[in-house]
């Protein structure tokens, strides 16, 4: 069965300071893998996709993240925080089911803080 | 596109009463619909998938009967929780698929007294 592990339960870092965010993956086939940021009391919004092709994808608000195979790694990055990315970040596999199309299977997330 | 509603936002009920949450696309069609449940501070667990016309499969662990779910149209499934306890209290976000992707609601806090 596939897993997701975000190792960092919080984060802090400074607005304007770089950010990465950790997730690893097992799972015995080529994933769907995919990066949700949720505020506070609301949904999830996603910021970016990998499927296949480029292991470097960029998403939205100036995020980015690389998909390292031989890790079985998909960290998120952002060179330069700013204060409304403070939230929630969750790392997800995808898994093919014939019936439902992607399963999906998340991390235990990461709450990132971001001191002015 | 790809915008899915929930109602309501918000739900207190009394326990031993059933609530009803409804999951909607609003600009797409959606064959598939998931359930999660999220508890504080935690992540998001799947409780069910939803497919149109058919029965929705439970995960394990998920009870069938307390957590009723129907999808009777391509842009509507709905949760509903039987005979509510504290317990049951929790975050509930629906999800609809669109190929590979699922596009999620803003979620219902579901409180019960």
């Amino acid at each position: 069965a596939q897993s997701v592990t975000q190792p960092d339960i919080h984060i802090t870092v400074s607005e304007g300071a770089s950010l990465e965010l950790r997730c690893n993956y097992s799972y015995g086939a080529t994933p769907y893998l995919f990066w949700y940021v949720q505020s506070p009391g609301q949904g999830l919004q996603l910021l970016l996709k990998y499927f296949s092709g480029d292991t470097l994808v960029q998403g939205i608000k100036g995020f980015e993240a690389e998909f390292k195979r031989s890790q079985s790694s998909f960290n998120l990055r952002k060179p330069s925080v700013h204060w409304s990315d403070a939230a929630e970040y969750f790392c997800a596999v995808g898994v093919l089911n014939n019936n439902a199309g992607n399963m999906l299977t998340f991390g235990g997330g990461t709450r990132l803080m971001v001191k002015p | 596109g790809a915008v899915v509603s929930q109602h309501p936002s918000r739900v207190i009920c009394k326990s031993g009463t059933s609530v009803k949450i409804e999951c909607r696309s609003l600009d797409f069609q959606a064959t598939t619909m998931f359930w999660y449940r999220q508890f504080p501070k935690q992540s998001l667990m799947l409780m069910a998938t939803s497919n149109e016309g058919s029965k929705a499969t439970y995960e394990q662990g998920v009870e069938k009967d307390k957590f009723l779910i129907n999808h009777a149209s391509l842009t509507l499934s709905t949760l509903t929780v039987t005979s509510a306890h504290p317990e049951d209290s929790s975050f509930y976000i629906c999800s609809a698929r669109i190929l590979y992707e699922q596009y999620f609601g803003p979620g219902t806090r579901l409180t019960v007294t």
